[in-house]
């Protein structure tokens, strides 16, 4: 079964600063890798969709990398804001027709 | 719509009591999915829907949860002789056909069992 962990669990910086949140996974046959954001008593709103055959995605402040053999992803985040603040997921899609999702990063940025 | 539409958004019921959960995905969605999120927990799949059946529900905890997508659109989650521990938020998510595809979640039902 895959199995995804996310790195680190909670996170809290100064407004501005340039941030990496980890993602990794088990199972390097994926379909795709999906981030998402989740804010408090919400549902979840995608960021970022990368496709196995893709090395990295960019959006805005916003930059995801894949790097499949390894099972890695990786989320930057530039210049980050308080608007940021939010739990971050990264979810699989393997080979059955669900996702596998981690437990997710809260990202709290201090004005 | 234009989004995957959830209701009731928050649902409170008493122990042993009956409930449904309404999911209304994108228009043409073939796929329908639902998840549970506990507390402090990324979401975990429940049933998987294309069409009007139900193409994978291994993720339903027990025989108590149950799940129908009659016409291929509107999907009912069931929870019978509900329990505290049935207490989560449920998301629905919907995507097209074709396992490139990224999903798009709703915004849930809280559902608290008292």
């Amino acid at each position: 079964k895959q199995e995804v962990t996310q790195i680190p669990a909670a996170l809290s910086v100064p407004e501005g600063e340039n941030l990496v949140l980890n993602c990794s996974f088990t199972d390097s046959a994926i379909y795709n890798l999906q981030w998402f954001r989740q804010d408090p008593g919400k549902g979840l709103t995608s960021l970022l969709l990368i496709q196995s055959s893709q090395r990295e995605q960019t959006s805005g402040r916003l930059n995801a990398s894949l790097d499949k053999s390894s099972g890695r992803s990786t989320l930057y985040i530039a210049a980050s804001q308080p608007g940021d603040s939010a739990t971050y997921l990264c979810a699989v899609r393997s080979g059955a027709n669900n996702l596998f999702f981690g437990t997710g990063t809260r990202l709290t940025v201090i004005p | 719509g234009a989004g995957v539409s959830q209701t009731p958004s928050n649902k409170v019921t008493e122990k042993g009591k009956y409930v449904e959960l309404r999911c209304d995905p994108i228009s043409g969605h073939t796929a329908l999915y639902w998840y549970r999120q506990s507390l402090g927990q990324g979401p975990e799949f429940l049933i998987y829907f294309q069409g009007t059946g139900a193409a994978d529900d291994s993720g339903l905890p027990n025989d108590r949860f149950f799940a129908v997508r009659p016409e291929g659109s509107v999907s009912t989650l069931k929870i019978q002789r509900t329990e505290r521990g049935d207490s989560a938020v449920y998301l629905c998510a919907s995507s097209s056909s074709g396992q490139g595809i990224g999903y798009t979640f709703g915004s849930g039902t809280r559902l608290t069992v008292v």
